[in-house]
């Protein structure tokens, strides 16, 4: 299983909003709604963001948002904050294995 | 409070072998999905092995043949038996729980360091 395709970095000002992409094949992404999205900060382990495509679990800020769209799917922050900047990665469920990650984005707060 | 405290981790040579645990509190190891993912030095995430409820077993193709998951239900706790180790195998790995009804890994662990080296 071959991981999830995201861009290495992604950047942008305090307030601004970002989106980190996640592309798959039909036998992740595109085929179950079972996507993921953890923030990882350095030295840490990672946090559960959105689960479900879409759902945020307790305590998550209502400014990280996700989606999809055939095979790929999409992490948004809207007005970013120093404390964004960190490691995202999305997962997926799949056919031949209960998970697989994406390659990981490092966002940037400028 | 949901906790996931994993032990075991060290420096370890090549082809040695080396047991991961993950002490769980808050919730019973048992009744859930638990999962191992791992996490090389500066790369991204890999999801390694999970056990489901009814205790059923996976493994990611490149620890297959080479490593076991296990739990102790007395002990509410998840182990990684690790065999055959390699240098590839170097790692932080991390304990992780799907809650009941969700395809998703929702509580993790603050990891163990493996580090296989001669």
């Amino acid at each position: 299983q071959s991981a999830l395709t995201q861009p290495a970095s992604v950047s942008g000002s305090p307030g601004q909003s970002i989106t980190i992409s996640c592309t798959g094949t039909s036998s992740d992404v595109g085929g179950y709604t079972f996507v993921s999205w953890y923030q990882q900060h350095p030295g840490k382990a990672p946090k559960l963001m959105i689960y479900d495509v879409s759902n945020r679990p307790s305590g998550v800020s209502n400014r990280f948002s996700g989606s999809k769209s055939g095979n790929t799917a999409s992490l948004t922050i809207s007005g970013l904050q120093a404390e964004d900047e960190a490691d995202y990665y999305c997962s997926s469920f799949t056919s031949s294995s209960p998970w697989v990650f994406g390659t990981g984005t490092r966002v940037t707060v400028l | 409070e949901v906790q996931l405290v994993e032990t075991g981790g060290g420096l370890i040579q090549p082809g040695g072998s080396l047991r991961l645990s993950c002490a769980a509190s808050g919730f019973t190891v048992s009744d859930n999905y638990m999962s191992w993912v791992r996490q090389a030095p500066g790369k991204g995430l890999e999801w390694v092995s999970v056990i489901h409820s009814a205790g059923n077993t996976f493994y990611a193709d490149s620890v297959k043949g080479r490593f076991t998951i296990s739990r102790d239900i007395s002990e509410n706790t998840l182990f990684l038996q690790m065999n055959s180790l390699r240098a590839e195998d170097t790692a932080v790995y991390y304990c992780a729980r799907a809650s009941p009804g969700l395809i998703t890994l929702n509580y993790w662990g603050q990891g163990t360091l493996v580090t296989v080296s001669s």
